[in-house]
């Protein structure tokens, strides 16, 4: 019964370059969260997902940011043109389609730009 | 808005002695769910126990427990019988209830040491 899944473990990039960051929920679970945790801090809402839609944004960034989750397929963070600033662990977390169900989180990816 | 503070960022307790780590919270909300995580090394989020607002009753997992108290907003985290395995960052997250899912706002964290 596999959880949550992300890949890469790590990813580091470029100043400019794009990050693509990859989530595939557990089995059953429709719904997706990306949270973001700077270092020696909580993690920090980013955006809330279900499948082809975008539920809760207000946690993204206005520029660079974006995310997917598509019929078919993993759920996508995208960061645009990189900056060291973005540099993290990126956390997706994902819960079934009942009401007020517990996240279950994956190991996260953390982003290092040089 | 809800917020969450955490404000112990470090604590350290002898192994096998109990330890108590503090929360408390902000909200308008009357209907809501708090979490304990644990984040160990490996940087895993694991879900360590769960309260819902709505029930008196303190929730308790084995060796860890909560002191719920809504009137203070407060969520306190009491492990007993530390083991070397409890050292981690422990985060309190707040979860208002649906209808749907909403997400989780955290605290900054507390960071603990179980010494042998």
């Amino acid at each position: 019964n596999a959880g949550v899944m992300q890949n890469p473990r790590h990813l580091v990039r470029r100043r400019g370059q794009e990050a693509r960051l990859r989530c595939s929920p557990m089995k059953g679970h429709s719904h997706v969260y990306w949270y973001r945790q700077l270092p020696e801090e909580g993690l920090k809402f980013m955006v809330y997902l279900q499948k082809e839609n975008i539920i809760d944004e207000s946690g993204m960034p206005k520029e660079r940011f974006s995310a997917e989750f598509p019929k078919e397929g993993p759920s996508i963070l995208r960061i645009q043109q990189v900056v060291r600033g973005d540099s993290a662990a990126y956390f997706c977390a994902s819960s079934p389609v009942a009401d007020n169900q517990p996240q279950h989180f994956g190991d996260g990816t953390r982003l290092s730009i040089l | 808005a809800q917020t969450v503070t955490q404000s112990q960022p470090e604590m350290s307790v002898q192994e096998a002695e109990t330890v108590t780590l503090s929360c408390t919270y902000d909200t308008s909300e009357n209907n809501y769910y708090l979490f304990w995580y644990k984040q160990p090394p490996s940087r895993q989020m694991i879900l360590v126990i769960r309260q819902e607002a709505y029930k008196q009753q303190n929730a308790t997992e084995n060796r860890f427990s909560v002191n719920f108290q809504k009137a203070a907003k407060s969520f306190s985290l009491k492990i007993s019988d530390s083991q070397l395995g409890d050292t981690a960052m422990y985060f309190c997250a707040f979860m208002k209830r649906g209808p749907g899912n909403t997400p989780l706002v955290f605290g900054k964290g507390t960071r603990l040491s179980v010494i042998a």
